[in-house]
């Protein structure tokens, strides 16, 4: 699977928009690029997913580079809720199932 | 609601001591997976159960096991507990669609373990 690479943390203003980078610049044309968020104590959540075309669904909008090598997940208006660590992960999906190798991810703090 | 259900949310055990982690699924998903997240660290998967068929993880220790009785409970069991398996264990499910497709993970909330 590709690695992943994302800012340790990042701050956004309570309302404002969310912009978190990833960067995959080995990733092979088969990969998807999923977006997971854990918030304090609970467990990772899926937020969005997608391959080539830019998604959204009703938690996140997910914009992929032409070239693939990267993608940002936007929250267009963070709540205080929204402060997770946010991880950005490649991968292939095989019929034994969809493993996941979870990277660093990106810490983030809304403010009020 | 279908979910995905870890009791209880706190374990102590005791140096040494075998302990056995639950999880249940009320999604009917055919994969279950058991990672182990240790403080500030991202989740890493231990293995995974594709219907009956365990998969284990190159690295992961000898000391873990699984077991999967039926679809909707999977157990993860630690044979003899060292300082540095406290963590938490998150189990998480998943359809495993025939013929691949895009799947999401289903995770719990978790079972954070301390060994004393």
């Amino acid at each position: 699977d590709a690695k992943t690479t994302q800012p340790t943390s990042m701050d956004c203003a309570e309302g404002r928009a969310a912009n978190l980078p990833c960067n995959h610049s080995t990733i092979s044309g088969n990969e998807y690029v999923y977006w997971y968020r854990q918030i304090h104590s609970q467990g990772p959540q899926y937020i969005i997913h997608g391959l080539k075309n830019n998604e959204t669904n009703e938690m996140a909008s997910l914009i992929i580079t032409e070239d693939r090598k990267s993608s940002t997940l936007i929250l267009p208006h963070a709540t205080l809720r929204d402060t997770a660590v946010y991880y950005c992960i490649v991968r292939v999906q095989d019929n034994a199932g969809n493993m996941l190798t979870f990277g660093g991810g990106t810490r983030l703090m809304v403010k009020p | 609601d279908a979910m995905v259900i870890q009791n209880p949310r706190y374990q102590v055990t005791q140096f040494g001591k075998p302990v056995t982690l639950s999880c249940s699924q009320t999604l009917n998903h055919n994969v279950m997976y058991w990672y182990q997240q240790k403080s500030s660290q991202a989740p890493k998967l231990l293995f995974h159960y594709y219907d009956k068929d365990f998969n284990n993880e190159a690295d992961t220790p000898d000391n873990f096991q699984s077991r999967r009785p039926n679809t909707s409970f999977c157990f993860l069991d630690i044979r003899s507990p060292g300082l540095g398996d406290a963590a938490m264990y998150l189990c998480a499910t998943s359809r495993g669609l025939a013929g691949g497709g895009q799947e999401t993970q289903y995770f719990g909330p978790g079972t954070r373990l301390l060994v004393l």
